[in-house]
């Protein structure tokens, strides 16, 4: 049982690219969302979705984009990267009751670095 | 949005003491949860506790809804409870968690 898996662990990338940062669970759970953890902060929302074909977004979204065509899989697509996006990036999976998420399983983290 | 509020930022305990980390909140409280981030990175999700008391191990939880705070206990702290501790709140948003700035945690031997 894999939980929730996410890739890649480490990324570098030049200021104006693009790129996916990928996320998959294996646990059957509606609720899915990422957060990026900055240092001396908590972790802020970005983005979440309540089911397939179901996303919204969180406190800090500029920037971000997210699909869920998929139960398994909810994919972050960093737009044009800029440096204030040099963050840790972390995705959740949840069990959900009436779009509430509990019982969360994060995965490992993915450390960027837009020079 | 909810603001949440940790305290204290920081604390270091030799092993074998008691703590207790403390969340306050600005608005209703209705989906409360606490983690525990590893030194390492790792998140887990200890509590779901938007209510009440629940104990799991050597960590008790308990929150008071009508006051807008919660307490963590941590009993007989160990090395491995070094971290970061987290709360986090939806407030009426009801899905959008809101996490505290955390409450950094040193065990030493």
């Amino acid at each position: 049982n894999a939980g929730v898996t996410q890739t890649p662990k480490f990324q570098v990338l030049k200021t104006g690219q693009s790129m996916t940062l990928q996320c998959a669970q294996d646990m059957n759970h509606e609720y899915m969302s990422w957060y990026r953890q900055d240092p001396g902060m908590g972790l802020r929302l970005i983005h979440y979705s309540v089911g397939a074909g179901i996303t919204d977004q969180g406190e800090v979204p500029n920037g971000y984009n997210v699909s869920r065509s998929t139960t398994e899989d909810f994919p972050l697509r960093l737009l044009s990267a800029a440096p204030s996006q040099t963050s840790v990036y972390f995705c959740a999976s949840s069990y959900s009751e009436w779009g509430v998420g509990y019982g969360y399983t994060f995965g490992s983290g993915t450390r960027l670095t837009v020079v | 949005g909810i603001q949440v509020e940790q305290s204290p930022p920081d604390l270091i305990l030799q092993e074998g003491a008691n703590s207790t980390l403390r969340c306050n909140f600005s608005d209703s409280v209705n989906n409360l949860q606490w983690f525990h981030q590893n030194p390492w990175g790792q998140l887990i999700n200890l509590f779901y506790i938007p209510s009440g008391t629940k104990q799991n191990g050597r960590l008790s939880a308990t929150t008071v809804a009508t006051e807008r705070y919660s307490l963590l206990y941590i009993s007989s702290s160990q090395t491995t409870d070094s971290g970061v501790y987290f709360c986090a709140e939806t407030g009426v948003s009801g899905n959008k968690l809101v996490f505290g700035a955390g409450t950094i945690l040193r065990v030493k031997s």
